[in-house]
């Protein structure tokens, strides 16, 4: 079975400072998707950043970017010059293609960060 | 725009009974996906509706089930109830929604929460 981990449930950083968050996942398979997705307090969860498993240059988005590691299952996030926007539940998530073609998506337990001005 | 909206916001039930939640998205959007979200277990994603067709589904029990009516509200139902079965329930609304391909914002809900005794 897969699983996503998320070992910070809060962070804070001073706005313009750079700020790691970590994700693990748990997977016998070898082609799925990464995610990370931004919740803030208005409840959109929006999506910051994706990862195919098969692409071996890491994802990036403007001051988003991502360390994949797939033999480590590691699947962190970077954000650069954070900004107070910024603050919000950041949520990593695995997605997989199921046999009967609908896929799978599991989802870490999520992150709190609050950038302080 | 009015966001989505999920009706009822409390709801307790005992062991082995049946429920009912709904779902109104966010207007033109026409994927409606639901989420489980337990403290231990995180964000789990139950299945998503598009022009009233399940389109993908999670790993759940057929005890859950849904379906999108023709101006895509959404209803999801859970029968036999266990106790398990507590949890905060999660109605997101996108314009198309992609599955694992998904770069659309999703809007959620405030969810129902659900106790089961």
């Amino acid at each position: 079975a897969q699983t996503v981990t998320q070992s910070q449930p809060e962070m804070s950083v001073q706005e313009a400072e750079t700020v790691t968050l970590s994700c693990t996942y748990d997977t016998s398979e070898n082609n799925y998707y990464l995610f990370w997705y931004k919740q803030p307090p208005s409840r959109q969860m929006i999506l910051v950043i994706r990862q195919e498993a098969y692409k071996q240059q890491n994802a990036t988005e403007n001051r988003f970017s991502v360390n994949f590691q797939k033999a480590a299952k590691s699947f962190s996030l970077k954000i650069s010059d954070s900004q107070l926007g910024d603050t919000a539940m950041y949520f990593c998530a695995f997605g997989l293609h199921r046999m009967d073609s609908n896929y799978q998506l599991i989802w870490g337990a999520g992150t709190k960060l609050i950038i302080k001005p | 725009k009015a966001g989505v909206t999920q009706t009822p916001r409390y709801l307790i039930k005992t062991r082995g009974q049946q429920v009912t939640l709904s779902c109104s998205p966010i207007s033109g959007h026409r994927s409606v996906s639901w989420y489980q979200q337990t403290p231990g277990q995180g964000l789990q994603f139950l299945f998503e509706y598009f022009s009233e067709t399940q389109r993908n589904k999670g790993n759940f029990p057929g005890r859950f089930s849904g379906r999108q009516f023709s101006n895509s509200r959404s209803e999801m139902n859970v029968s036999t109830l266990e106790l398990g079965d507590s949890a905060l329930y999660l109605c997101a609304s996108s314009p198309e929604g992609r599955g694992l391909a998904n770069t659309d914002t999703q809007y959620f809900g405030p969810g129902t929460r659900l106790t089961v005794l």
